[in-house]
């Protein structure tokens, strides 16, 4: 249990589906992050949220909406994905201003049919 | 610009055997470092983190890393491989308290009994 939840754990859709992932922390961090992970490749920064300001968003395609309505949640909304979109998709929190790590959930594995 | 370069996208060893994963970054600033751990379909755990103070940092499960200042390296041992210890490895630098991070490619560990 890192303090960091995920949910759903995996998600099959269509890509004309309309879902959603979300990720609760109940750390008192104020920086919330979404990483995608696709197999064989980096690990990929997609957006950053500090004080629920968005501060990143890493040329996402527009399929990928982020929400960040206060500072322990986190969420992201999807539509018309493409296959090529199936991954692994991560959430982290920190707290900025100190030498912190991050905090990572388990994970949303996504499978775009 | 900040980066992170793991070497050998993927290490065996033997069982009992002494684990070396390597990990070398390039900042202009006095960098803070850290090393994942990820298990399959799990998200990244921390093993171990160097802020300041002591150069040798050990962490949890056995490993140990130590910043080289002037190697720019940190790389990640453990005496004696245990079969438990395969899984993917993560090297990250942070340079700021503003919290970007810098992720490695990952190192695969494969423990051969």
């Amino acid at each position: 249990e890192t303090g960091v939840t995920q949910t759903p754990r995996h998600l099959v859709m269509g890509m004309t589906n309309k879902k959603s992932l979300k990720c609760e922390q109940h750390l008192g961090h104020n920086a919330m992050y979404w990483y995608k992970q696709s197999a064989k490749k980096p690990l990929e920064l997609m957006f950053v949220y500090n004080f629920k300001e968005q501060t990143e968003n890493n040329s996402v395609p527009s399929r990928f909406s982020p929400e960040c309505p206060n500072s322990s949640h986190l969420f992201l909304h999807l539509h018309t994905l493409q296959p090529e979109d199936s991954a692994l998709y991560l959430c982290a929190s920190t707290v900025t201003g100190v030498t912190g790590e991050l905090f990572f959930g388990e994970g949303s594995r996504l499978t775009v049919l | 610009a900040q980066s992170v370069t793991q070497l050998g996208s993927h290490v065996s060893v033997s069982e009992g055997a002494l684990v070396l994963l390597r990990c070398n970054y390039s900042s202009s600033v006095p960098p803070y470092l850290f090393w994942y751990v990820q298990y399959p379909n799990q998200g990244l755990q921390l093993l171990l983190k160097y802020t300041t103070g002591a150069t040798l940092v050990k962490g949890i499960n056995g490993f140990e890393a130590e910043f080289k200042k002037s190697e720019t390296s940190f790389h990640l041992t453990k005496p004696s491989a245990h079969m438990s210890d395969a899984a993917e490895y993560f090297c990250a630098v942070s340079v700021d308290t503003g919290n970007q991070f810098y992720f490695g490619t990952g190192t695969s560990l494969t423990v051969i009994p």
